[in-house]
């Protein structure tokens, strides 16, 4: 299976803090997103970021791409409440068609 | 802009009916859409994908009799889950994407989808 895996697979922090968190892949990629799902709704996309680039930046959030270890994490800094959510990676691959593949998804709970 | 929309928001039918999935894109042509299914605390699993006009192309384990797909139009695709049953009860989440937004997806809202 080419599904990502995310790690961890539940986050609880504080109100202020950052949250990390991880995804790995398994094979070649064109692109990794991250999108975040409220509970019982649709995804919201939050950024992407090409195979060529190592690091991007949206806001509070923060992206890394090290394609030698197959891996990317997602870091949202000063959290709050509202940033409550599942939090999932997606990887794009070479002549898939424009398909994403998700990986397993990170629960994160922002306590206030 | 890039808004996608699921009609029904919840369904919940008897089992042996059939039931459709609407997905519409808004305020683009969308030259892909996808459908997903999800369940409980689960990642989106990729159920197919179609395009304007022609067949869609359904991932392996996926019924294509069961779960028909049409995309009619750049602005419309459905999905119906034809003689549902209890194990049919799940998320399904259609996505478009438009032929410049590179790899990323527009997702719509979902439908949960209840088998009695």
């Amino acid at each position: 299976s080419q599904q990502g895996e995310e790690d961890p697979q539940a986050l609880s922090i504080q109100e202020g803090e950052n949250a990390t968190m991880n995804c790995s892949y398994k094979t070649s990629i064109n692109n990794l997103q991250w999108y975040r799902q409220n509970s019982g709704r649709g995804l919201v996309h939050l950024i992407l970021i090409r195979s060529n680039e190592r690091e991007k930046h949206s806001g509070r959030l923060r992206v890394t791409l090290d394609t030698s270890k197959k891996s990317s994490s997602l870091l949202i800094t000063a959290s709050r409440a509202a940033d409550t959510a599942s939090y999932f990676c997606a990887t794009g691959f070479p002549g898939s068609a424009r398909q994403l593949t998700f990986g397993s998804g990170t629960q994160l709970t922002v306590l206030p | 802009g890039a808004v996608v929309s699921q009609h029904p928001s919840r369904v919940i039918c008897k089992s042996g009916t059939s039931v459709k999935i609407e997905c519409r894109s808004l305020d683009f042509q969308a030259t892909t859409m996808f459908w997903y299914r999800q369940f409980p605390k689960q990642s989106l699993m990729l159920m197919a994908t179609s395009n304007e006009g022609s067949k869609a192309t359904y991932e392996q384990g996926v019924e294509k009799d069961k779960f028909l797909i049409n995309h009619a139009s750049l602005t419309l695709s459905t999905l119906t889950v034809t003689s549902a049953h209890p194990e049919d009860s799940s998320f399904y989440i259609c996505s478009a994407r438009y032929a410049s937004s590179y790899n990323e997806q527009f997702f719509g809202p979902g439908t949960r989808l209840t088998v009695l």
